[in-house]
C-alpha cells in the first residue's frame, strides 16, 4: 500500500546534538512537508520542497535543515541551535500544490533529555 | 495572508449527540477547504474536503459545506459515537495564491462520552 513511513516513532536526544528525522514516501507524490505540531498551538510549517533539490522555509525553519536527493525522501534534521526540540514532528506530501489535501505520516516524538 | 479560525476547546458530549465545531477563514484566492481527525498519539487524516463554494463534503457521517458568502466551513455529525474522540482541524489549500501549503486551524479537541 503506498503511503508515507515516518521514523522513528519515538526518538530520544541529549542536549546539544543533532538529530534526523526520516520521512520516505511511495505515492509518487512531488510535494513535501514538515510540520511541528505543541499542545494548543496547532501545526506549524518548518520547511517544504515542491519538486527535488528544491525546498522553501515554512515560518518556523531556525534550527532546523532539510535536504531533497530523491523524490521519496525528505529528512529533517533538528540541529543543537532549535532552543526548543521537544515536540511531536509530521511529514506530509501532496500530489499538487495542496489543493486536494495533504497525506501524513504517523509522526515522530522527539524527547530531549 | 490567508487565516483558519476554529472554535476553542474542548468540546465534551454525551454518546448520540449533535455535533457542531466552526470553521471560519480568511483567504486571497479560491480556496479548497479540509477538515482533518487526529486520533491520540498519530499523524492527522483527511476527513473530508470540498473545492468550490457550496460543496458539501461528507464521510463517516460528517458534513461540511463550503459558505462563500459567511467564509465558513462548519464540521457536523448527527450522533457522534465514543470513537469520534479525537482532534479536528480545519485547513485552507489557497488555489488563488502561489503559496504552496496547507494553513490550519489550531484544532479543537472532542471528547465523547458513553
Amino acid at each position: 500500500d503506498g503511503g508515507i513511513t515516518q521514523s522513528p516513532k519515538y526518538l530520544f536526544r541529549k542536549e546539544g546534538q543533532n538529530v534526523t528525522l526520516s520521512c520516505e514516501q511511495n505515492l509518487n507524490h512531488d510535494a513535501m512537508y514538515w510540520y511541528r505540531q505543541d499542545p494548543g498551538q496547532g501545526l506549524r510549517l518548518i520547511y517544504y520542497s515542491q519538486i527535488v533539490n528544491d525546498f522553501q522555509k515554512g515560518d518556523i525553519a531556525e534550527g532546523y535543515s532539510v535536504s531533497r536527493e530523491k523524490k521519496e525522501s525528505f529528512p529533517l534534521t533538528v540541529t543543537s541551535a532549535q532552543k526548543n526540540p521537544t515536540a511531536f514532528y509530521l511529514c506530509a506530501s501532496s500530489i499538487d500544490n495542496g489543493i486536494l489535501g495533504y497525506t501524513f505520516g504517523s509522526g515522530t516524538r522527539l524527547t530531549v533529555v | 495572508g490567508n487565516s483558519v479560525t476554529q472554535m476553542e476547546g474542548p468540546v465534551t458530549l454525551s454518546e448520540e449527540a449533535f455535533l457542531t465545531i466552526n470553521c471560519t477563514y480568511t483567504a486571497t484566492g479560491y480556496p479548497s477547504l479540509f477538515w482533518y481527525v487526529q486520533y491520540p498519539g498519530e499523524g492527522l487524516q483527511l476527513l473530508l474536503k470540498a473545492t468550490k463554494a457550496d460543496d458539501k463534503g461528507s464521510n463517516k457521517g460528517f458534513e461540511a459545506t463550503y459558505r462563500k458568502e459567511t467564509t465558513s466551513f462548519h464540521l457536523e455529525k448527527g450522533s457522534v459515537q465514543v470513537s469520534d474522540s479525537a482532534v479536528y482541524f480545519c485547513a485552507l489549500s489557497d488555489r488563488g495564491g502561489s503559496n504552496y501549503k496547507l494553513t490550519f486551524g489550531k484544532g479543537t479537541l472532542l471528547t465523547v462520552n458513553p
